[in-house]
């Protein structure tokens, strides 16, 4: 089955700890993204990466981080420094070229009591 | 109806009616636009897509229409079904084309 899983699907972390969520596929896509989801809103942009090594800031990368050590997968950690970190995360990844779209995975929702 | 909530629109049709999304897009260079559909829980799916150089584009049960002059996407989903009952998000690449900046999003409730 080729696709993008996320895991876990929920996740509960103590306010302060550092947690990260994993994010792998397997369309042998080079380009891979994190979004933020709160209820009732859109899609907004963490992180991005367009190939292997190399990653870029979104609107929203304030207590973020990313790595891409390998082309299928692309992990999100969410800091302390992060001030309202329960939302629902989603990833997903593109295919080469500008006209593609980008394939989600399920998101894991994060909640910090 | 169509009326606006807290944070989404809501447009709310009887099973079998056609359905008509709309989406008011940014930025004047892009050039290439995606409709998601959203369950709750779940992750985006994606509908349908729509280069510039096209004005309909249509799929299974579903059509795009994109309107430039005025920045303007729609979707229309003919014979809505209860399955269909979702948040609809249009996107765009906008001005770098490697990645997507989405709209709102629009709560779509079928009516059996």
């Amino acid at each position: 089955d080729g696709g993008i899983t996320q895991s876990p699907k929920y996740l509960f972390r103590k306010e302060g700890q550092n947690v990260t969520l994993s994010c792998e596929q397997n369309l042998n896509h080079d380009a891979m993204y994190w979004y933020r989801q709160d209820p009732g809103q859109g899609l907004r942009l963490i992180y991005y990466s367009q190939i292997v090594n190399d990653f870029q800031k979104g609107d929203i990368a304030e207590g973020y981080s990313v790595s891409r050590e390998k082309k299928e997968s692309f992990p999100l950690t969410v800091t302390s420094a992060q001030k309202n970190p329960t939302a629902f995360y989603l990833c997903a990844s593109k295919g080469g070229g500008l006209y593609n779209e980008q394939f989600f995975g399920p998101g894991t929702r994060l909640t910090v009591l | 109806g169509e009326s606006v909530g807290l944070h989404l629109p809501t447009l709310s049709v009887q099973e079998g009616d056609n359905s008509i999304i709309n989406c008011a897009y940014s930025n004047s260079a892009s050039d290439y636009f995606i409709w998601y559909k959203q369950e709750s829980g779940k992750g985006p799916q994606f509908i349908i897509d729509i280069r510039s150089n096209m004005d309909k584009r249509q799929g299974q049960r579903v059509t795009v229409l994109l309107n430039k002059t005025v920045k303007h996407l729609s979707l229309q989903i003919a014979a809505t079904q209860p399955g269909d009952s979702a948040v609809y998000f249009c996107a765009e690449n906008g001005a770098y084309g490697n990645k997507l900046v989405f709209g709102a999003g629009t709560i779509l409730r079928v009516k059996s």
